[in-house]
């Protein structure tokens, strides 16, 4: 079936950078897109952004332009996110999630992965 | 950023109740929205996307309704698995700060 499979916890120091990675099986991967949602402890979701997967195009969300940086290797069905400067904000559970398809249409986060928890901690 | 503006953030209702949550958008995102619920410890799952369409093995309890640029999500008869954080999300974008249902 239809999985996502998330990299384990990390901690890390400030400044520091991060890498996450996100394993696709059960669909064809190149026909979707992955996002990455991040939820600071007791907080909201928040998106961070998502990488089409058929030409790896990405689209961040603006407060994260220049940290973030997101892609893909199709031949393992892996998407891996990078995370620089970390601060102590960026202490949160980072998801990835599908991005489901409805007639050729991307509608919504169908499939999420369990998460990876970051903390950013000297 | 579209700005997604949800209320109220918590409310509490008894099994059975009716229950509404409102998500306003900053701009015209026409229908592009989709409502998700979370449960502690657990990932989001989809409930409606494209506004107003049920997805596949929700229960039909759970509604959703689009004028213009406010949005509800509605519980007709609130169970007691009902309870969690509720979220709107402009898809491939912003979420709401969230609605957190606890069951009287």
């Amino acid at each position: 079936q239809v999985h996502l499979e998330q990299s384990e916890h990390q901690l890390q120091t400030p400044g520091a950078s991060v890498r996450l990675s996100c394993k696709a099986s059960g669909y064809i991967f190149s026909e979707f897109a992955i996002a990455w949602v991040r939820q600071a402890p007791g907080q909201g979701l928040e998106w961070m952004g998502w990488i089409k997967l058929d030409n790896q195009r990405t689209f961040y969300r603006p407060k994260f332009q220049g940290r973030v940086s997101m892609t893909a290797d199709t031949s393992t069905s892996v998407v891996f996110l990078d995370l620089t400067r970390l601060t102590s904000d960026d202490t949160a559970l980072y998801y990835c999630a599908r991005r489901g398809k409805k007639e050729g249409l991307f509608y919504g986060m169908d499939v999420w992965g369990q998460g990876t928890m970051v903390t950013v901690s000297s | 950023d579209i700005q997604m503006t949800q209320s109220p953030s918590t409310l509490a209702a008894s099994v059975g109740d009716r229950v509404t949550i409102t998500c306003r958008a900053s701009q015209n995102i026409n229908d592009w929205l989709a409502w998700y619920q979370q449960k502690p410890g657990k990932a989001p799952k989809i409930l409606i996307y494209r506004a107003s369409i049920l997805e596949s093995g929700i229960p039909s309890r759970f509604s959703g309704r689009r004028s213009g640029t406010e949005f509800t999500l509605t519980i007709n008869g609130l169970q007691s698995d009902d309870f969690g954080t509720y979220y709107c999300q402009q898809v491939g974008s912003t979420f709401g700060q969230g609605t957190r249902v606890e069951i009287k």
